[in-house]
C-alpha cells in the first residue's frame, strides 16, 4: 500500500533554535497533506492543511508563523518549527488521504526542546 | 463536525473476538466511517472504513448500523499485537480533514 514517510523520526533541539520536519509521501502524489501534533496520553491535534503549491490552512490557535508549512512538490511537505520553546515538545505526525479512501499516516517525529 | 462517542477502554483475551463499539448519531449521508488504531509512539494505522455496507477485510471487520449513527469495529481473534488505542472517525471536511477523538484503548490479555 502507499506509504508516508517522516524525517527525522527523533530530535533534540535547543531552545531558541529551529526544527524542519519532513513528510513525503513515497508512491503516490499528495496535493493535501495534514500535519497533526500529540502530547503524550492525548489524542492528535490536527494543526494545519498543507496544500502543494499555495499556503496552507491553520487550525484556530496554532501559529502560523511558528509553524511554517511548506509543499513545494506533489510528495513533499515540511514542518518548520520556529523558535522552539520547551512547551512545543510533542508528537508531530503527517498524512495523506482520507475521505473515501484510507488516509496514510507518517511513523511520527518526536521533537524534544531542550 | 460529526462527533464519535467510543468507551474509553476495553479489555479482551488472546483469540478472542473483541467488538469496539461506536456511536456516530450525527453522521450525515456522505461521511464515511474510519478505523485506525495507534501503537506508542507510531503513527496511526489504517484498519477499515465503510459507508453503508459492513465490510470486512484482512485486519478487522466493519458493522454498520442501518441508520448509520452506530459502527462496530470486529477483531474476530485478538493478539497481543492488537493491544491499541483504537479511533473511530466520522467527520470529512472539504479537505478530508480526519478530527481524531479520544479513542478506545484496546488491553489484550495472554
Amino acid at each position: 500500500g502507499a506509504v508516508v514517510s517522516q524525517h527525522p523520526s527523533r530530535v533534540i533541539c535547543k531552545s531558541g533554535t529551529s526544527v524542519k520536519i519532513e513528510c513525503r509521501s513515497l508512491d503516490f502524489q499528495a496535493t493535501t497533506m495534514f500535519w497533526y501534533r500529540q502530547f503524550p496520553k492525548q489524542s492528535l491535534m490536527l494543526m494545519a492543511t498543507s496544500n502543494e503549491g499555495s499556503k496552507a490552512t491553520y487550525e484556530q490557535g496554532v501559529e502560523k508563523d511558528k509553524f511554517l508549512i511548506n509543499h513545494a512538490s506533489l510528495t513533499l511537505s515540511t514542518l518548520t518549527v520556529t523558535s522552539a520553546h520547551p512547551e512545543d515538545s510533542s508528537f508531530y505526525i503527517c498524512s495523506a488521504g482520507g475521505g473515501d479512501t484510507e488516509a496514510f499516516f507518517g511513523q511520527g517525529t518526536r521533537l524534544t526542546v531542550v | 463536525d460529526a462527533k464519535t462517542t467510543q468507551p474509553n477502554s476495553m479489555e479482551s483475551n488472546e483469540e478472542e473476538p473483541v467488538h469496539l463499539p461506536c456511536n456516530h448519531s450525527t453522521i450525515s449521508g456522505t461521511d464515511y466511517i474510519h478505523w485506525y488504531r495507534q501503537l506508542p509512539s507510531q503513527g496511526p494505522e489504517y484498519v477499515i472504513h465503510g459507508l453503508t455496507s459492513n465490510v470486512n477485510n484482512r485486519m478487522a471487520s466493519l458493522a454498520i448500523a442501518e441508520d448509520r449513527k452506530s459502527s462496530t469495529l470486529i477483531l474476530h481473534r485478538a493478539t497481543l499485537r492488537d493491544a491499541a488505542v483504537y479511533y473511530c472517525i466520522t467527520n470529512f471536511g472539504s479537505n478530508y480533514k480526519l478530527t481524531f477523538g479520544k479513542g478506545t484503548l484496546l488491553t489484550v490479555n495472554p
